[in-house]
């Protein structure tokens, strides 16, 4: 199993930037696609997806987010973080299944 | 608007049977692959079953197959996840999901399903 590999946990202040990372122990690129999706999830609600094949924004997400990388190393952006951003971020591949998930990212406020 | 509804969960003893049912509205539901992923606070997410458009391709995960079968009705608009055997590990809450480009775009509520005797 391809296995995603996030920090539990990261502090930014109100109208920074943030950056979270995801990294595979296993190339989850192809020759056309980097297999990579990012998800937001808030307490006591469903995961929403954010992010798709690494870098392109999912329907009625707003362009503060942003997602990058390649191969292994993969990284979700917000910028500028906003009090309604306050949640887990979770990275999924889907270059091999089974499909997996990141341990998630809690994005708090310093 | 895309909306998934699941029912069916609650509390079961282990090995018996559950099934879950996932109405879907606001998309052409036939037009999109399906699938069901859990979360537990210790295990966080986890994909469990996919199901291809026309439901002839399914995919499992190795601790569920043979136990779960996933199935859709595109004359009904709903997919099922039939949950056989089923063992304390398997307590979580289950979330139905359209499955598109290798993501999963809309997300049901969840449905809670525990394992306990």
């Amino acid at each position: 199993d391809i296995v995603l590999t996030q920090s539990p946990a990261l502090a930014v202040s109100l109208g920074q930037r943030a950056t979270i990372s995801c990294r595979a122990s296993q190339s989850v690129s192809t020759s056309s696609y980097n297999l990579m999706h990012w998800y937001q999830q808030k307490p006591g609600q469903q995961p929403k997806l954010l992010i798709y094949d690494a870098s392109n924004l999912a329907s009625s997400i707003p362009a503060r987010f942003s997602g990058s990388g390649s191969g292994t190393d993969f990284t979700l952006t917000i910028n500028p973080v906003q009090a309604d951003d306050i949640a887990t971020y979770y990275c999924q591949q889907s270059r091999e299944l089974p499909l997996t998930f990141g341990s998630g990212t809690k994005l708090e406020i310093k | 608007e895309v909306q998934l509804v699941e029912s069916g969960g609650g509390l079961v003893q282990p090995g018996r049977s559950l099934k879950l049912s996932c109405a879907a509205s606001g998309f052409t539901f036939s037009n999109y692959g399906m699938a069901w992923v859990r979360q537990t606070p210790t295990k966080g997410l986890e994909w469990v079953a996919s199901i291809s458009t026309g439901g002839g391709n399914t995919y499992y995960r190795d601790s569920v197959k043979g136990r779960f079968t996933i199935s859709r009705d595109n004359a009904k608009n709903t997919q099922y996840l039939q949950m056989d055997s089923l063992r304390s590990e398997d307590t979580a809450t289950y979330y139905c999901a359209r499955w598109r480009r290798g993501a999963f775009d809309y997300w049901g509520q969840g449905v809670m399903v525990t394992v306990s005797s």
